[in-house]
């Protein structure tokens, strides 16, 4: 079991250019969760699927994020225009119903 | 809205004496569960709750849903267990739900 994967694990982008985050989430898990971390904000739920369907997406910032479910093997945390912002650790987690198990997160700059 | 309210927010200890990290809910939660972030920046699970209390080595966790509040306890800390400590609480009832997360303890274990 090699865990929730997620790359890349570090991205740097400039003020406006568009980042895609990747996940993997652990295999026969039917949730995937993504959050952020931050200094100021601590750990934030953005969204999540379930069985590939959005389900909540009640934490993600109305424009330039979006978050897609394409198959049961991955899911896509994309973010347009990016901002200073922005900046921070995106972390997805998956589950098969209870505990929730993280992978190491992708640190994302915006310069 | 939820909260999760975390203390103590920082913590020294010397190796092998032990202390207490808390968490109170503003709401009913369903379950918790509790991480510790290491220095890669890695969640690591340390239990989910429904209720009760659960142990597992120099670590204990007790879930109260009824008086809204969670605690974990460390014995005989080593120096390995330097790290920011997280609870997490689910409030849904229904199996899949966002965690709420406290701001964390980071705890120093000193020689």
């Amino acid at each position: 079991n090699a865990g929730v994967i997620q790359t890349p694990r570090h991205k740097v982008t400039g003020k406006g250019q568009e980042a895609t985050l990747w996940c993997e989430p652990i295999s026969g898990h039917s949730a995937v969760f993504w959050y952020r971390q931050t200094i100021v904000q601590g750990l934030e739920f953005l969204t999540y699927f379930r069985n590939q369907a959005p389900i909540d997406d009640s934490g993600m910032p109305k424009e330039r994020f979006s978050a897609q479910m394409p198959n049961q093997s991955h899911s896509t945390l994309k973010i347009q225009s990016t901002q200073p912002q922005d900046s921070a650790v995106y972390l997805c987690a998956s589950t098969a119903g209870y505990e929730q198990y993280f992978g190491p997160g992708t640190r994302l700059t915006v310069l | 809205g939820d909260q999760v309210e975390q203390s103590p927010s920082a913590l020294s200890l010397h190796e092998g004496t032990g202390s207490a990290l808390r968490c109170n809910f503003t709401t009913t939660m369903r379950a918790v569960q509790w991480f510790q972030q290491n220095s890669r920046g890695s969640l690591i699970n340390l239990f989910y709750l429904a209720s009760g209390t659960k142990e597992n080595g120099r670590l204990k966790s007790t879930f109260n849903s009824k008086e809204s509040y969670s605690t974990l306890h460390i014995r005989d800390a080593q120096l390995e267990d330097s790290g920011t400590y997280f609870c997490a609480a689910e409030k849904a009832s229904s199996s899949f739900s966002k965690l709420v997360f406290g701001q964390g303890t980071s705890l120093s274990v000193v020689p």
